[in-house]
């Protein structure tokens, strides 16, 4: 099943500096999400980018996609204490299954 | 809006129990609704998928008498773990799909359900 792999699978960085999270996954979508799971908690839904997107904006953070070299990455800008998560990519199976990867564990350091 | 509820938060139970775990869309309507198991420190899984009024998809290892799934309703799913067992426990994940199957597959998660089998 198509799942996206996301890396680094760990990033360390101190606050109000940015954080690059990158995710490649295998066959051709239609549209790619972006998930934020903090500690023990669900997930919450920061963006999807369509496939005729190219890049695409929510606050502090910007997603880019490139389907030529099927993958897609995550920015986080001024990086905040709070943003302290893991973050996940979830390209889709077939119109509506997600298969998560193990996710980029995130700690900003204040 | 897009909001999903879990219920219970957590839940503490002898081995040979079942639990019931209730899944709801709280501002929409969802005809299907996953649901996801996830260990510590591990991704998450997808368990099946909980179609409204028709039987769930489980995916491949998940046995289905083990884990019942009935979505009765557009806003209600709910995953029994029958004769639960201590590696049963773990983080029980439900999400919801916005805008049926012709939409972008935009799902929105619960805030899960933490198991812990005596």
């Amino acid at each position: 099943s198509q799942q996206g792999e996301e890396d680094p699978q760990a990033l360390s960085i101190q606050e109000g500096e940015n954080a690059t999270m990158n995710c490649s996954y295998k066959t051709s979508i239609n549209n790619l999400q972006w998930y934020r799971q903090n500690s023990g908690r669900g997930l919450v839904h920061l963006i999807l980018i369509r496939s005729n997107e190219r890049e695409k904006h929510s606050g502090r953070l910007r997603v880019t996609l490139d389907t030529s070299k099927k993958s897609s990455s995550l920015l986080i800008t001024a990086s905040r204490a709070a943003d302290t998560a893991s973050y996940f990519c979830a390209p889709p199976v077939g119109y509506n299954k997600l298969i998560f990867g193990a996710g980029t564990r995130l700690a900003v350091h204040p | 809006g897009a909001v999903v509820s879990q219920h219970p938060s957590w839940v503490i139970c002898k081995s040979g129990t079942s639990v019931k775990i209730e899944c709801r869309s709280l501002d929409f309507q969802a005809t299907t609704m996953f649901w996801y198991r996830q260990f510590p420190k591990q991704s998450l899984m997808l368990m099946a998928t909980s179609n409204e009024g028709s039987k769930a998809t489980y995916e491949q290892g998940v046995e289905k008498d083990k884990f019942l799934i009935n979505h009765a309703s557009l806003t209600l799913s709910t995953l029994t773990v029958t004769s639960a067992h201590p590696e049963d426990s773990s983080f029980y994940i439900c999400s919801a799909l916005l805008g049926g199957a012709t939409k972008y597959n935009e799902q929105f998660f619960g805030p899960g359900t933490r198991l812990t089998v005596l």
